[in-house]
């Protein structure tokens, strides 16, 4: 079973809409989750933290479920500029923080 | 705002030479990562460097890999002998003392094997 895994999508939608992506992790000692956003061919970049209680920035909603190791992220409101790959991550918080990516899932927004 | 950097942003190389890519990490943080994602493959996670030395290193991290931190700023990663499979982004990654599972990455260096 794969650690960290995303639906790869793409997800095309029209500018103005919801959309949400669904992650699930195996390890249930993974201690902290982040949603990154990964432009073709450049770095990963940080979009948000994930907390159990839930958290909002913006336009951007991120949800964790310990309990099924699931996390959420859901843009509303969709821009042009959103079209990128998101990147499930989460850490271990052993003695090295690495971090295990997912796959990535690939939005595409229209006009 | 501070940000890592990554020199060279492209690097071509022919099979079996060494190469040494370059970062230099955000000035106050402690952690230092390097990070690969071959074309259309995910992010994976090579090596972790704190206090001088490798906290953990991957199964892909094996001997023809080493880092380095020859000086307060540089972060290096070194590989000896190339393979055509070692083509890939090259990602290094840094983060404080505090907040050490929140990383920042750097552009990254696209390394072609020939």
């Amino acid at each position: 079973r794969k650690e960290v895994e995303q639906d790869p999508g793409p997800f095309n939608v029209p500018e103005g809409a919801t959309v949400a992506f669904n992650c699930t992790y195996s390890n249930s000692a993974s201690q902290s989750f982040f949603w990154y956003r990964q432009d073709c061919r450049k770095e990963p970049k940080l979009l948000m933290s994930v907390y159990s209680s839930g958290n909002e920035d913006g336009r951007f909603t991120a949800q964790l479920n310990r309990a099924s190791q699931y996390i959420s992220l859901l843009i509303r409101d969709s821009k042009l500029s959103d079209s990128a790959t998101y990147l499930c991550v989460v850490n271990l918080r052993d003695s090295s923080y690495k971090l295990i990516f997912g796959s990535g899932t690939r939005l595409l927004v229209r006009p | 705002e501070p940000e890592v950097t990554q020199t060279p942003s492209h690097q071509v190389t022919q099979m079996g030479q060494e190469v040494i890519l370059r970062c230099v990490p955000i000035s106050n943080h402690l952690y230092f990562y390097w990070y690969r994602q071959i074309l259309g493959q995910k992010v994976e996670f090579l090596v972790s460097f704190y206090n001088n030395e490798i906290s953990e290193k991957s199964e892909i991290f094996d001997d023809q890999f080493s880092v380095e931190r020859p000086d307060g700023s540089n972060f290096t990663l070194k590989i000896r002998s190339t393979k055509l499979e070692d083509s890939a982004m090259y990602f290094c990654a840094s983060s404080t003392g505090v907040r050490k599972d929140t990383q920042y990455f750097g552009p990254g260096t696209r390394l072609t094997v020939l």
